[in-house]
């Protein structure tokens, strides 16, 4: 059975303090990886697709990277504007995405 | 685009009423999708369908749950009769096939459920 497991659950972080957040995934065929961000009371919003291992997309402080089993999100230099639950899916043979349980993110100013 | 409406965002019924989730996808999407979120199990898909029709059913929880597609532009999750443990926040989302093959999902801003 698909699954996606994210590490850690929650992290605090300062101001300024780099780190990654963790995924990894059991999927066979995958054609997608995916990372969104979640505010509270609100829907996921999309961040990133990442296609094959190897491949790596940036936005503003965020950058995901895509091995054959894991992918990571690397927050450098994050603000309290970052602080969120960051979601991590993958798309196998159907059109369904299975996601993780989330990372939430607080930053401290 | 308003893009995924769902509606109502907040719904307080007791044990045993019916409950009806409504869903408008953005247009010109194919793809809709009913997820549900809790704490304990994260978000977990229940059902989704493509062109109006059901594709995949088997994360809905029971025969207490229904999903219905009348058309592209509106969707309904019913739950009858409902239950305390069926709390929880409902996602809609609509997507677009693509030529990647990867399926990228707009979701709307989910209806929170209380069941007492």
């Amino acid at each position: 059975e698909d699954q996606v497991t994210q590490s850690p659950e929650a992290l605090r972080l300062q101001e300024g303090e780099s780190s990654s957040l963790n995924c990894s995934y059991t999927v066979s065929g995958l054609r997608g990886l995916f990372w969104y961000r979640q505010d509270p009371g609100k829907g996921p919003e999309f961040l990133f697709t990442l296609y094959s291992a190897g491949e790596e997309k940036e936005k503003e402080r965020l950058k995901a990277t895509l091995t054959k089993k894991e992918s990571f999100l690397h927050i450098t230099a994050p603000k309290p504007e970052d602080s969120a639950t960051y979601l991590c899916a993958d798309q196998g043979g159907s059109e369904k995405l299975v996601f993780g349980k989330g990372t939430k993110l607080t930053v401290n100013p | 685009d308003a893009g995924v409406i769902q509606s109502p965002r907040h719904e307080v019924t007791e044990m045993g009423q019916e409950v009806t989730l409504r869903c408008k996808p953005i247009s010109g999407h194919d793809y809709l999708f009913w997820y549900r979120q809790t704490m304990m199990r994260g978000l977990e898909l229940l059902i989704y369908f493509n062109n109006n029709v059901p594709i995949d059913d088997s994360g809905m929880p029971e025969d207490r749950f229904s999903a219905k597609m009348p058309n592209a532009s509106f969707s309904t999750l019913k739950i009858q009769p409902s239950e305390p443990r069926d709390s929880a926040v409902y996602f809609c989302a609509s997507s677009q096939t693509r030529g990647t093959g990867a399926n990228v999902l707009t979701f709307g801003a989910g209806s929170r459920l209380t069941v007492l």
